[in-house]
């Protein structure tokens, strides 16, 4: 069981690239979850799923998109990264809106 | 908008020292949930308190919630330097959504 797993761990782009972060998640979850975490901010939700083939915009969705064509994945996707999307990215999921959110490792991007 | 301030940012403290973090909103909480973050990991969750006044404990730590549920504060004592981490308080929205605080920084030392 390996709850909650993130790919890459860590990636460099430039401005303008493009890349998709891979979530996928072994506990049957409904909701998941990515949020970005930046210094002295600490985590704000860019986008949400509460069931395949849903999506939602959080309170920093702007740059990214997601998909949930696969019940246990969940992607989040950088059509053109910009400096301003450095940040460690977390993906999360819980099997209901009240239940706890099991957190994925992170994944540190570095846009240059 | 809500708005959640934990205070204090930062604190060090040596091992078996007690220690308290709060955490304050603008407005009334859902239901407030606290995590705590090692280096390199993701957020795992400590508590969730509802009930206004509830007191709820876990090993040596102590977390109250306020009786107009608007600010809850995380007490640990006897620390120990594996309790070591960035502290998070979390309001639970809708469809599970988090808002969080910006956290507390917590280093114990040996």
């Amino acid at each position: 069981n390996a709850g909650v797993t993130q790919t890459p761990k860590f990636r460099v782009l430039k401005t303008g690239q493009s890349m998709t972060l891979l979530c996928a998640q072994d506990m049957n979850h409904e909701y998941m979850y990515w949020y970005r975490q930046d210094p002295g901010m600490g985590l704000r939700l860019i986008h949400y799923s509460v069931g395949e083939g849903t999506t939602a915009k959080g309170e920093v969705p702007d740059g990214y998109n997601v998909s949930r064509l696969k019940k246990q994945n969940f992607l989040l996707g950088l059509e053109s990264a910009a400096p301003s999307q450095t940040s460690v990215y977390f993906c999360a999921s819980s099997s209901g809106d009240v239940d706890e959110q099991y957190f994925g490792p992170g994944t540190r991007l570095t846009v240059t | 908008t809500q708005l959640l301030e934990q205070s204090p940012q930062f604190l060090s403290i040596q091992e078996g020292e007690n220690l308290t973090v709060y955490c304050n909103s603008s407005s009334v909480f859902s239901s407030l949930q606290w995590y705590r973050q090692e280096p390199g990991e993701g957020p795992v969750l400590l508590v969730t308190v509802v009930t206004g006044g509830e007191v709820k404990k876990l090993k040596r730590l102590t977390f109250q919630f306020g009786d107009a549920r608007k600010d809850s504060s995380l007490h640990i004592t006897a620390a120990q330097p594996g309790d070591t981490g960035l502290y998070l308080c979390a309001d639970t929205d809708s469809w599970g959504k988090l808002q969080f605080g910006a956290g507390t920084q917590v280093v114990v030392t040996p």
